[in-house]
């Protein structure tokens, strides 16, 4: 069974702080993507990465990067977290190569910046 | 990015009731279409994915189709269960700059009555 987890299903942090959170997938798959989920605006990418220490900005990158030390692990950082990244956050990964591909996702955290 | 638009946003149908929504997507460019199943609490996960003008695929009872020359897909679930009740998410492929990405709807929220 496919897999793909996140370290934490809720996290509270405080404002400046800085944030990890890391998603891992057992499927050995090349591409890696972080969400966000706000009310209203549906799924928003963060990041992808197409590969170990390739990563590509999506939508949304400001006030997040990522990291992609080996092929399992994608971690997304909030440099100094604010209010305004309260948000669910979802990982995801696919299988490379082809935007047809379906993604797998993991259960997603919640985050509260106060 | 792409703009895509799903309606309607929310509804709410009785037990055996069947019942379809529609994802509206720009038809330029386009390269596969998705849809996923959004239970609460629950991972996003991937209904059907469709690449051809005219694909229609089919779920049990949930069944879809494809236009890519005007830039719409239905999503069609016969008999409702209260297990259908869930957001379902269109994520229409397009061609932006090599970025092998999705974007996802806003989603439909279909609540089943017993």
């Amino acid at each position: 069974d496919v897999k793909v987890t996140q370290s934490s299903r809720y996290l509270v942090k405080r404002t400046g702080e800085k944030v990890f959170l890391e998603c891992v997938q057992d499927m050995d798959h090349e591409n890696m993507f972080w969400y966000r989920q706000d009310p209203g605006l549906g799924l928003r990418l963060i990041y992808f990465s197409y590969d170990v220490k390739m990563k590509e900005k999506g939508d949304i990158p400001e006030g997040y990067s990522v990291s992609r030390e080996k092929k399992e692990r994608f971690s997304l950082i909030l440099e100094s977290a604010s209010t305004n990244q309260t948000s669910m956050y979802l990982c995801a990964s696919r299988v490379g190569g082809a935007r047809s591909y379906e993604q797998y996702f993991g259960p997603g955290t919640r985050l509260t910046v106060t | 990015i792409l703009n895509v638009e799903q309606s309607p946003q929310s509804l709410h149908v009785q037990e055996g009731d069947s019942t379809n929504f529609t994802c509206s997507f720009p038809s330029s460019n386009f390269y596969a279409l998705h849809w996923y199943r959004w239970e609460t609490a629950k991972s996003p996960e991937a209904l059907f994915v469709m690449t051809l003008n005219g694909d229609e695929k089919k779920k049990g009872r949930i069944s879809a189709t494809l236009n890519t020359k005007e830039g719409y897909s239905y999503l069609y679930i016969k008999g409702s269960q209260p297990e259908d009740s869930a957001t379902y998410l269109c994520a229409p492929g397009g061609d932006s700059g090599g970025y092998q990405k999705v974007t996802f709807g806003i989603g439909t929220k279909l609540q089943v009555i017993p």
